[in-house]
């Protein structure tokens, strides 16, 4: 089975400071990959950026990077220099080799002045 | 611009009756997802589908039926025997899940509620 755990249910940061989101996983498969969506209060989700478990390098996208520690099972999320439009809930997933997704609970983060 | 369709984007149900979500993409993706999201919570998927004719039950999918008849489409119904329909529903596709590192893209969503 495939759990997402992400234990901060709120975060506050003010604009233009650095803010890690905290993503723990569990798998039994050798291979699979975590996601981090963003969504905004319309509801729509969006991809921000993608790890593999065999890439050798932590993903970047922007000022989105993912803290991917293997033996640890975490994929926290680091947002810089963070803007007022930032203020979303944030989910982790999780995909194996069943081809599904697997989100965990979210976590609001809120920007301010 | 490609994307994926939601529609209606509020619906209302009233007890014993169906109701069905629309979900059209045109990103030429084989899969398709449906998810429904419970206020504060996660997404949990209900149904999936990797290509045409075919589909498989998630996590949740008692009280609810889809159809996969065409690759942009995949409906899904709400039966009457889902006591508790009242959620937001998201509607994903992606390109074959064979490539794992494929973002699933989303529509903007459908909110359910009981009259």
């Amino acid at each position: 089975a495939q759990k997402i755990t992400q234990t901060q249910p709120g975060m506050f940061v003010q604009e233009k400071e650095a803010v890690t989101l905290d993503c723990t996983y569990d798998t039994s498969d050798p291979s699979y990959g975590l996601f981090w969506y963003k969504q905004p209060s319309s509801g729509e989700m969006i991809f921000l950026i993608y790890q593999g478990s065999y890439d050798q390098q932590n993903a970047t996208e922007g000022r989105y990077s993912l803290n991917f520690q293997k033996a640890r099972k975490s994929a926290n999320l680091v947002i810089s220099a963070s803007q007022l439009g930032d203020s979303a809930m944030y989910f982790c997933a999780l995909a194996g080799t069943a081809s599904k997704l697997t989100f965990g609970t979210g976590t609001r983060l809120q920007v301010t002045l | 611009d490609g994307g994926i369709t939601q529609s209606p984007k509020y619906l209302f149900r009233k007890e014993g009756q169906n109701v069905t979500l629309s979900c059209e993409q045109n990103l030429n993706h084989d899969a398709m997802y449906w998810y429904r999201q419970d206020p504060g919570q996660g997404l949990r998927l209900i149904y999936y589908s990797q290509i045409v004719n075919d589909f498989q039950k998630g996590d949740i999918a008692e009280g609810y039926s889809v159809s996969r008849e065409k690759k942009e489409s995949f409906p899904l119904t709400v039966t009457s025997a889902q006591k508790n329909p009242t959620a937001f529903y998201l509607c994903a596709s992606s390109l074959p899940t064979l490539y794992s590192n494929q973002p699933q893209h989303f529509g903007d969503g459908t909110r359910l509620s009981i009259l």
